[in-house]
């Protein structure tokens, strides 16, 4: 069964601690992305990775970092610098049509972490 | 700086039509339009997408001017399952950049 699966479900962080995130997918798919989205919000950009071993930043990559070592997995990891982590991250995944990202692609998405501070 | 907005909420009833605007005055040439639907707590799933003129789909409609600098979303008799939120989704600042409408919260009532 093709998809995306994100683990953990609920994750909780302590103050001055990194955490990673984990995104799996088996689409075949090139592109991967991360998203934060916070209560009442839209979804904004962290990082992207349109093939391995290459990944931008997104809108707000501050306090976040990435790696792409493999297709089918994209971690992000959640730094002690990122000082608001609270929020729901979700993680897609798309084909590149033409070697541009998302051109006429759609996006697939996981259900998301939910990441509170303790 | 490019915004692409949405209205925030619609009511409606069951049965009728709605229909959602996304402006997105920065498209960058070339580039679709995607819509999708989220429910709490879950990520996005992908309804519709399209270019130019009018697409439809077995659940949607999407309305695209000549200009495309909008976008309408057109679900036809929704049921109290189609509450959640709705995002349109395009490629602006000359195709570098991807960006999220504000979302619209629909809520479907009997």
């Amino acid at each position: 069964d093709g998809g995306i699966t994100q683990s953990p479900k609920y994750l909780f962080r302590k103050e001055g601690q990194n955490v990673t995130l984990s995104c799996e997918q088996n689409l075949n798919h090139d592109a991967m992305y991360w998203y934060r989205q916070d209560p009442g919000q839209g979804l904004r950009l962290i990082y992207y990775s349109q093939i391995v071993n290459d990944f931008q930043k997104g809108d707000i990559a501050e306090g976040y970092s990435v790696s792409r070592e493999k297709k089918e997995s994209f971690p992000l990891t959640v730094t002690s610098a990122q000082k608001n982590p609270t929020a729901f991250y979700l993680c897609a995944s798309s084909s590149v049509s033409r070697g541009r990202l998302h051109s006429n692609q759609p996006q697939h998405f996981g259900d998301g972490t939910r990441l509170s501070i303790l | 700086l490019a915004k692409t907005t949405q209205p925030i909420s619609m009511d409606s009833y069951e049965g009728q039509e709605v229909n959602i605007t996304c402006s997105h005055n920065n498209i960058a040439t070339n580039d679709y339009i995607t819509w999708y639907q989220q429910f709490p707590s879950q990520g996005p799933r992908f309804i519709i997408q399209g270019y130019k003129t009018k697409v439809t789909n077995e659940v949607a409609s999407l309305f695209i001017p000549a200009d495309r600098k909008s976008s309408t979303l057109s679900l036809p008799r929704v049921s109290l399952s189609d509450t959640a939120v709705y995002y349109c989704l395009v490629h602006t600042g000359g195709g570098n950049k991807l960006t999220f409408g504000t979302g619209t919260q629909l809520k479907v009532e009997l």
